[in-house]
């Protein structure tokens, strides 16, 4: 079935240091994508948006990068801090499913100071 | 601006014992949607609800879930009777369409154990 993925689980990285997470998606009827932090014990927590009729977004340290030939998803984190730290879900919504959000399966980004 | 509330914050029942979990979304937002989530996992929708109106239940186990939104305002998710598989997070999210496509806001979720 359609799904949102992501590549890697699991990422660490130091402080300062820029992190990359990963997204694939199989639906190519998606025309909207969503990043979303998750701390620990609360609910997500929204990032930020791209539509498919853009490549590049960017807001306060982060930027999201779209390729709808790879069906891929990317957040970039600059200069990564220890509150960073957090479970990071993409989600996309389809052209026919106005409103409904379908999530991967989350990567955990661990800072160490 | 409040965000969205929701209560109890945990729930330990015992498997096919009944459990309400209520939210009260931010204020004006129309949209209303309860999502399941299971460790290690993204949220999954269960129910959307525009106003007091179900939009989509696809997903909602409607053996043992059930949802309301009488007033179109709060929301509470029913399960009678729980199985052990209920146990997760249950959050509840709501949005207005003039804050752009699909800007969900959630509350801070219900965990749900069932033994």
């Amino acid at each position: 079935g359609e799904s949102v993925g992501l590549h890697l689980p699991t990422l660490s990285v130091q402080e300062g240091d820029n992190s990359i997470i990963n997204c694939a998606y199989s639906n190519s009827a998606s025309d909207y994508f969503i990043w979303y932090k998750q701390e620990s014990g609360k609910g997500p927590q929204f990032i930020i948006d791209i539509r498919s009729n853009m490549d590049k977004r960017q807001g306060q340290r982060v930027t999201v990068l779209l390729n709808k030939t790879v069906k891929h998803l990317s957040l970039q984190i600059a200069a990564t801090q220890p509150g960073d730290s957090a479970v990071y879900f993409c989600a996309e919504a389809g052209g026919t499913s106005y409103g409904k959000l379908t999530f991967g399966q989350g990567t955990i980004l661990t800072v160490h100071p | 601006e409040a965000g969205v509330a929701q209560s109890p914050r945990y729930k330990i029942i015992e498997k096919r014992q009944s459990v309400a979990f209520w939210c009260n979304p931010i204020s004006g937002h129309a949209t209303l949607y309860w999502y399941q989530q299971i460790l290690g996992q993204g949220p999954k929708l269960l129910i959307q609800f525009q106003n007091n109106g179900v939009v989509d239940d696809s997903q909602l186990p409607k053996d043992r879930f059930s949802a309301e939104r009488l007033k179109g305002v709060d929301s509470t998710l029913k399960i009678q009777p729980a199985k052990l598989e209920d146990s997760a997070v249950y959050l509840c999210a709501s949005r207005t369409p003039g804050q752009g496509r699909n800007t969900q806001y959630f509350g801070p979720g219900t965990r749900l154990t069932v033994l």
